[in-house]
């Protein structure tokens, strides 16, 4: 089974630097591997997606996030961090069986981000 | 488009009683998840339908539990007694189709209380 891990709890930036946000994947094939992001009292949006091809992929609100299978890693990325970008951080994996796989996802426990003026 | 959408917000009962919660999909999502969500176990997968059909529910935690999904544009979750230990936010979820390469879009949630 898969399982994802997101070592910090919590972090803290200031506004203008920049930011990563480790995330490690255990499966036994290529994964599907999703960052997402949770304001409070909001559901989860998409920031990016991997499931293939260029490893460093591109996702909204000026996120990216690089897949490195040899690390089992997909930490995503931001040059400059905004106080908009406050929030919690999910990183999953989806689970991936020949041609197609079901969307069952499995979320680390997150990264809440605080970013300081 | 509307998005998924949640009701109720919030919803406070006492042990004991039947809570009901209703999700509407994205029209033309043909998958719906169910979520819950908690600070010790994090995001949990309760139950997807595809096509209306349950596909796995595997992680409802107990019979107290029970999902439906009448129709393409509506599905309850059930809980029946509900226990203090319930207490969460739940999640729905959709999806295009049913595989993993389908994004899902979550609805704002509903924060359970059980007292």
């Amino acid at each position: 089974a898969q399982s994802v891990t997101q070592p910090d709890i919590h972090i803290t930036v200031s506004e203008g630097a920049s930011l990563e946000l480790r995330c490690n994947y255990s499966y036994g094939a290529t994964p599907y591997l999703f960052w997402y992001v949770q304001s409070p009292g909001q559901g989860l949006q998409l920031l990016l997606k991997y499931f293939s091809g260029d490893t460093l992929v591109q996702g909204i609100k000026g996120f990216e996030a690089e897949f490195k299978r040899s690390q089992s890693s997909f930490n995503l990325r931001k040059p400059s961090v905004h106080w908009s970008d406050a929030a919690e951080y999910f990183c999953a994996v989806g689970a991936r069986a020949g041609g197609t796989s079901y969307g069952k996802l499995t979320f680390g426990q997150g990264t809440i981000l605080t970013v300081h003026p | 488009d509307a998005g998924v959408i949640q009701s109720p917000r919030h919803e406070v009962t006492e042990m004991g009683q039947e809570v009901t919660l209703r999700c509407k999909p994205i029209s033309g999502h043909n998958s719906l998840f169910w979520y819950r969500q908690t600070m010790m176990r994090g995001l949990e997968l309760l139950i997807y339908f595809n096509n209306n059909v349950p596909i796995d529910d595997s992680g409802m935690p107990e019979d107290r539990f029970s999902a439906k999904m009448p129709n393409a544009s509506f599905s309850t979750l059930k809980i029946q007694p509900s226990e203090p230990r319930d207490s969460a936010v739940y999640f729905c979820a959709s999806s295009l189709t049913v595989t993993v390469n389908s994004p899902l879009h979550f609805g704002n949630g509903t924060r359970l209380t059980v007292t």
